[in-house]
């Protein structure tokens, strides 16, 4: 079975400083993708970034790019420049492509804080 | 548009109380998912459905059943509700749709059992 897994519960960086998430996963499937998802204090889930398995170039979007490391399983979100409204949960998500579900595989989410 | 809605917002019941949990959406996608948040636990799945009329469990469907009856609307129900269902609810939907993939997800219902 699939596992996602974000190591660290809670992280900080200063406003307009860099930040990066961890997150690893476990598959035997070839072909997946992998998000990450923002949970600002509202609770509504806002996708951040997607990248796709088969893709060799990291996704970037903005201010937010990934460090997409295959073959270590190894998925990290870069936030540049941070801001006070980055403040908010980050949940990793890993979905297969193979057995005809559409089922995503989330971990448990980084805290991050952004300080003045 | 409206995207993914969810009913009620917030509900307080009674333990042994029967409760449906709405969701609809009017993106017509294909997959339909019940996911509850609770702390430390991250997004756990539910119940899911690839299309009308399926269903399948997710990695915690015990005390809870869908039912999939058109592509819009995919309401959870708890049987007979317990403290341990206290948490907040999430409805999602998704289609397969390559460089798009996403997710969306409703705005929650937070679930109070005692």
């Amino acid at each position: 079975a699939q596992t996602v897994t974000q190591s660290q519960p809670e992280m900080s960086v200063q406003e307009a400083e860099t930040v990066t998430l961890s997150c690893t996963y476990d598959t035997s499937e070839s072909d997946y993708y992998l998000f990450w998802y923002k949970q600002p204090p509202s609770r509504q889930m806002i996708l951040v970034i997607r990248q796709e398995a088969y893709k060799q170039q990291n996704a970037t979007e903005n201010r937010f790019s990934v460090n997409f490391q295959k073959a270590a399983k190894s998925f990290s979100l870069k936030i540049s420049d941070s801001q006070l409204g980055d403040a908010a949960m980050y949940f990793c998500a890993y979905r297969g492509t193979t057995s005809g579900t559409y089922k995503y595989i989330f971990g448990t989410g980084t805290r991050l804080k952004v300080l003045a | 548009i409206a995207g993914i809605t969810q009913a009620p917002t917030s509900q307080i019941l009674a333990a042994g109380r029967r409760m449906t949990l709405r969701c609809t959406q009017d993106m017509r996608h294909n997959a339909m998912y019940w996911y509850r948040q609770d702390l430390g636990l991250g997004l756990r799945l539910i119940h899911y459905s690839n299309t009308a009329g399926t269903t399948g469990k997710g990695e915690v469907p015990d005390g809870y059943s869908v039912s999939r009856a058109n592509t819009d609307d995919f309401p959870l129900t708890l049987a007979s509700a317990v403290p341990s269902q206290t948490s907040v609810y999430f409805c999602a939907s998704s289609e397969l749709a390559g460089d798009q993939e996403t997710q969306y997800f409703g705005p929650g219902t937070r679930l109070l059992v005692l």
